[in-house]
C-alpha cells in the first residue's frame, strides 16, 4: 500500500514564526503536491514538485515556499505564519505523466493554528 | 479557467434511503474525473476514476457515473459507516500532473 506520512497531525505556532510542515512518501513516486483544506473551499494547491529539487507554483503560493532535496521527502514552508494561514495541510504524492491512472495519494493532514 | 461544482453543500439521509451526490465540472478536456471519501480528520481516500462519458464504477453500495458535464455518486441503502465527505476532482488532458478539486459534500447517514 501507498504510504504518505506526515510527521505532525496538530501544530499552534505564534504569528511570525517560521514554520515546517514535512511530508515523506514510501512508493518512490515523481510527483509530490501540498493542499490546503478550509470549509467551503475545497483543497487548494499550494505548490506540487515533479522531481527533486523541482517546484511549481500552485493557486495559492503566496506566503509559503518548499523544498525537495530527496525524491521522497516534500517540505512546506510557512516563512512567517499569519493567522489567515490556520488550515488543514495534506501532502499528496503520485506517479508522473500522462496516464490518468497516476491517482493521488494524501497523507492523514496536518491541523495547523496561527495564533 | 478548470472548474468543480458540488451539490449539495450537506445531504442528511436515513440508513437505507437511496441519494444521489452530483459534480458538475467544465474543463478544457477531460483527462479523467475522480472520487475521493474523506473521513473527519483524515486525508482524502481514492474511490474511483473515470476517463469517458458513459463510464460507470461500482464499489460496495457506491456507483459512480460520467457525462460531458457531470458526474453522480448513486448512494443505494446507504449505512451510518457511509457518512464521510465525498470529493470529486478534474484533470484535464493538457494537464500531466495536477488536479481541481470540488468543495465537497458531507455525507451523514442516521440509523
Amino acid at each position: 500500500d501507498v504510504k504518505v506520512t506526515q510527521s505532525s497531525r496538530y501544530l499552534v505556532k505564534r504569528t511570525g514564526e517560521k514554520v515546517f510542515l514535512e511530508c515523506v512518501q514510501d512508493m518512490d513516486h515523481e510527483n509530490m503536491f501540498w493542499y490546503r483544506q478550509d470549509p467551503g473551499l475545497g483543497l487548494r494547491l499550494i505548490y506540487f514538485s515533479y522531481d527533486v529539487k523541482m517546484k511549481e507554483k500552485g493557486d495559492i503560493p503566496e506566503g509559503y515556499s518548499v523544498s525537495r532535496e530527496k525524491k521522497e521527502r516534500f517540505s512546506l514552508i510557512l516563512e512567517s505564519a499569519s493567522t489567515n494561514q490556520t488550515s488543514m495541510y495534506l501532502c499528496a504524492s503520485s506517479l508522473r505523466g500522462r496516464e490518468v491512472k497516476n491517482i493521488q495519494y494524501f497523507g492523514a493532514g496536518t491541523r495547523l493554528s496561527v495564533l | 479557467e478548470d472548474q468543480v461544482t458540488q451539490s449539495p453543500e450537506a445531504l442528511r439521509l436515513q440508513e437505507g434511503e437511496s441519494s444521489s451526490l452530483n459534480c458538475s465540472y467544465t474543463v478544457s478536456g477531460l483527462r479523467g474525473l475522480f472520487w475521493y471519501r474523506q473521513d473527519p480528520g483524515k486525508g482524502p481516500e481514492f474511490l474511483f476514476t473515470l476517463y469517458s462519458a458513459g463510464e460507470e464504477k461500482e464499489k460496495e453500495r457506491l456507483k459512480a457515473t460520467l457525462t460531458k458535464k457531470e458526474s453522480f455518486l448513486h448512494i443505494t441503502a446507504p449505512k451510518p459507516e457511509d457518512s464521510a465527505t465525498y470529493l470529486c476532482a478534474v484533470r484535464a488532458r493538457y494537464n500531466n500532473n495536477d488536479m481541481r478539486f470540488g468543495a465537497g459534500t458531507r455525507l451523514t447517514v442516521k440509523p
